[in-house]
C-alpha cells in the first residue's frame, strides 16, 4: 500500500544549527502538507505545496516539493528552542476518499 | 474564532469498560475527521464525515468502535469495550471543504489510557 516515510526519526541539534527533514512517498502526490506538533500539543498546519519543484519560505523555514512530486523537505535555518517538536508531512491517499496519509514524523530537539 | 473543541482531554479506564469522546468542529466546517495517534507515530484516519454522512470509515474497527455526527455538527466517537491496545490520543480535526487540498484544523486531542 501507499507509504509516506520521513527521515530522520529524531534529530538533536544545538541552538543555531540548521535542521532538515525529508519526506518520501511511494506514489506521486498531488500536493503535500507539513504540520508541526509541539510536545503535548496537537498538529498545526504549516504549509501546503502543490507544484512540481515548488519552494516556499516562512521566515527561517524552507519547504521544497520534488520535481517528481514524490518527495519533499523542510529545512530550518539557525534553529531556536521554539522549533522543538515533531514535524509531519502528509499527502493524499492514492486510493481516493480525499484522505491524507501522514508520515511518522521527525522529532526535533534543540539544545540551548 | 474558536478552534476545534474536544473532551475529555484525558481519560483513564479499566479494560472492557466503554468510553466516549466528543468533538465540536470549527463553525461552518462541513468535514470532520477522527484520527488515532499512537505514541511516536503520525495521525491515522479512523473516520471522515462530510456533514452527517460517514464517507470513509474503512479504518474504523467496527467491532468495538462507533461514531456519529447526527446533525452534521458535533461528533462522538465511542469504544466499547476498550482494550489495552486502544491507549492512544484520539484527535478530531475539521476542514471547511471536502478536498485534501486544504488545511486540517486539529483539536487538542483526548488521551486515553486503558489499564
Amino acid at each position: 500500500g501507499q507509504q509516506v516515510m520521513q527521515i530522520p526519526q529524531y534529530q538533536h541539534v544545538q541552538e543555531g544549527e540548521d535542521f532538515t527533514t525529508y519526506c518520501n512517498s511511494s506514489t506521486t502526490l498531488s500536493n503535500i502538507q507539513w504540520y508541526k506538533q509541539r510536545p503535548g500539543g496537537h498538529p498545526v498546519f504549516l504549509i501546503q505545496l502543490v507544484k512540481s519543484g515548488e519552494v516556499k519560505k516562512q521566515k527561517r523555514l524552507t519547504f521544497q516539493f520534488g520535481e517528481a512530486k514524490k518527495n519533499s523537505s523542510l529545512h530550518i535555518t539557525a534553529t531556536q528552542t521554539t522549533d522543538v517538536g515533531t514535524y509531519f508531512c502528509a499527502g493524499p491517499w492514492s486510493g481516493g476518499y480525499n484522505k491524507l496519509i501522514f508520515g511518522a514524523g521527525t522529532r526535533l530537539a534543540v539544545h540551548p | 474564532e474558536a478552534g476545534v473543541v474536544q473532551s475529555p482531554r484525558y481519560k483513564i479506564i479499566e479494560k472492557k469498560q466503554p468510553v466516549a469522546f466528543w468533538c465540536n468542529p470549527i463553525s461552518g466546517h462541513n468535514t470532520l475527521y477522527w484520527y488515532l495517534q499512537n505514541l511516536g507515530q503520525g495521525p491515522e484516519l479512523l473516520i471522515r464525515y462530510e456533514n452527517e454522512e460517514a464517507v470513509d470509515d474503512s479504518q474504523l474497527p467496527k467491532d468495538r468502535f462507533s461514531a456519529e455526527r447526527l446533525k452534521g455538527v458535533d461528533s462522538t466517537l465511542k469504544i466499547q469495550p476498550a482494550e489495552l491496545g486502544d491507549s492512544a490520543v484520539y484527535l478530531c480535526a475539521s476542514s471547511p471543504g471536502t478536498s485534501v487540498h486544504g488545511e486540517l484544523f486539529f483539536g487538542e486531542g483526548s488521551r486515553l489510557t486503558v489499564l
